[in-house]
């Protein structure tokens, strides 16, 4: 069974366009991440909920919206897609109660606005 | 702000070389350590981890890793590497107390010879 999947693996769509990328874990957690890797293979966090809670929220344009419908979802929505929002973006997932912070990594939704 | 710092951008070796990443973190308190490995295409997978105890930590796949708390280190070694273990190579960061946020590196690019 996959511990963390998303949904598309492939988004390619045009500039002003608004789209949904979706994520699911079924490890329990309470904490669920979204992370952006750019054209340079950097990876930086997006956002973080816990328990549906939203506790991490970066520098990100407010065009980025994400949605915690429950403990096992994280969905993130953009809307007015533009050109450099080209990434690759990795949902996680960990169980932060205990103190532990090793993160489960998604296989990653390749979003390419043209 | 805590940063992650990757001395190596990209290393080629032959297959048997050893190999040793660096990495060096900035915050002087408590943290727990990471190291993940993305194979081309794919998701990040963790290597191995550093939460306490003894500061030698073996990984999967022959990985093990050397905390050295008085130099803000944390290398990441191999004493003989292979083909398959071509990837990209991030070290990674979460400062105690903050919810989880993994600080990234900018990630070291192996091509391993055949």
């Amino acid at each position: 069974d996959t511990a963390v999947s998303q949904t598309p693996k492939y988004l390619v769509t045009q500039m002003g366009n608004d789209k949904s990328i979706k994520c699911e874990q079924n490890l329990g957690h309470d904490t669920m991440y979204w992370y952006k890797q750019d054209s340079k293979k950097f990876l930086k966090i997006m956002f973080s909920y816990n328990n549906k809670e939203l506790i991490i929220n970066e520098t990100v344009p407010n065009r980025f919206s994400p949605k915690s419908p429950d403990k096992a979802h994280l969905n993130l929505h953009i809307n007015s897609l533009e050109l450099g929002d080209s990434a690759v973006y990795f949902c996680a997932s960990s169980q932060i109660g205990t103190g532990f912070y090793e993160q489960y990594f998604g296989p990653g939704t390749r979003l390419t606005v043209t | 702000a805590q940063s992650v710092s990757q001395h190596n951008h990209h290393v080629i070796l032959s297959e048997a070389a050893s190999l040793e990443l660096g990495c060096n973190y900035s915050y002087g308190g408590t943290v727990n350590l990471f190291w993940y490995v993305q194979y081309p295409g794919q998701h990040l997978q963790l290597l191995l981890k550093y939460f306490s105890g003894d500061p030698l930590v073996k990984g999967i796949k022959g990985f093990e890793a050397e905390f050295i708390k008085s130099k803000f280190s944390f290398n990441l070694r191999k004493p003989s590497v292979q083909w398959s273990d071509t990837a990209e190579y991030f070290c990674a960061v979460t400062v105690a107390g903050s919810q989880g946020n993994l600080i990234f590196g900018k990630g070291t690019k192996l091509s391993v010879k055949p």
